[in-house]
């Protein structure tokens, strides 16, 4: 059965270190995986977009890696800080007649000062 | 985000009643699609609309539920006869384009459904 599963529901990092989010899928073949971030209440927040040719991406803190191999994307934000607190959703784009994002549950991340 | 408008924010229906939800996509975006977040669960897609064309319906139930995207005005999500089941937040997205060399999605804050 198709699955997308994001490593642990809720992650806790001390303000500074690297946290490191997983995203991992069985029997898609997504053409691009996106993350987004979601506050409470709030709508999700577009951060990376990473295509399946591609290994690595990079915005200032956060970096995106993808192994279509493994079936498995790494998220990082480098140097947290408490306002990176959120809900952080991975979301493969998939081939199936149209553009449509399957979503993983989501990881909470608090990050502690 | 700010860009993809969505009304009301927050909507209480009884059992029964009708829910209009209204989603304003962001300029020049002509793709639309919605999705349902229920409590504890993780976004689910439920339709992508072009202007005047529904693309893909798969998430939908096949009851009560519709939506439309008409040549003027917002795209609209109709539930009937309302059921506590539907009490979730429901999102609106838009893109520029909707082949698969992935056109960034953009989402709207959501409309929260509360059926009592």
């Amino acid at each position: 059965s198709q699955k997308i599963e994001q490593n642990s529901e809720a992650l806790n990092i001390q303000e500074g270190k690297t946290a490191t989010l997983t995203c991992n899928y069985t029997n898609y073949s997504p053409a691009y995986l996106q993350w987004y971030r979601q506050d409470p209440g709030r709508g999700p927040v577009f951060l990376l977009l990473i295509r399946e040719n591609e290994k690595e991406k990079r915005k200032e803190r956060l970096k995106v890696t993808f192994d279509t191999t493994l079936k498995q994307s790494l998220f990082h934000i480098t140097a947290s800080q408490p306002a990176d607190s959120a809900t952080y959703l991975c979301a493969l784009g998939i081939r199936q007649g149209a553009q449509k994002l399957v979503f993983g549950q989501g990881t909470r991340l608090t990050i502690n000062p | 985000n700010a860009g993809v408008m969505q009304n009301p924010r927050h909507l209480v229906r009884r059992r029964g009643q009708e829910a209009r939800l209204r989603c304003s996509p962001m300029k020049g975006h002509s793709h639309v699609y919605w999705y349902r977040q229920l409590p504890e669960e993780g976004l689910k897609f439920m339709v992508y609309l072009q202007k005047e064309n529904i693309i893909d319906e798969s998430g939908m139930p096949k009851e009560r539920f519709s939506a439309e995207f008409p040549k003027e005005g917002p795209s609209i999500l109709r539930i009937q006869q309302v059921v506590r089941g539907d009490s979730a937040a429901y999102f609106c997205a838009s893109s520029s384009g909707g082949e698969l060399s992935g056109n960034t999605i953009y989402f709207g804050e959501g409309s929260w459904l509360t059926v009592v």
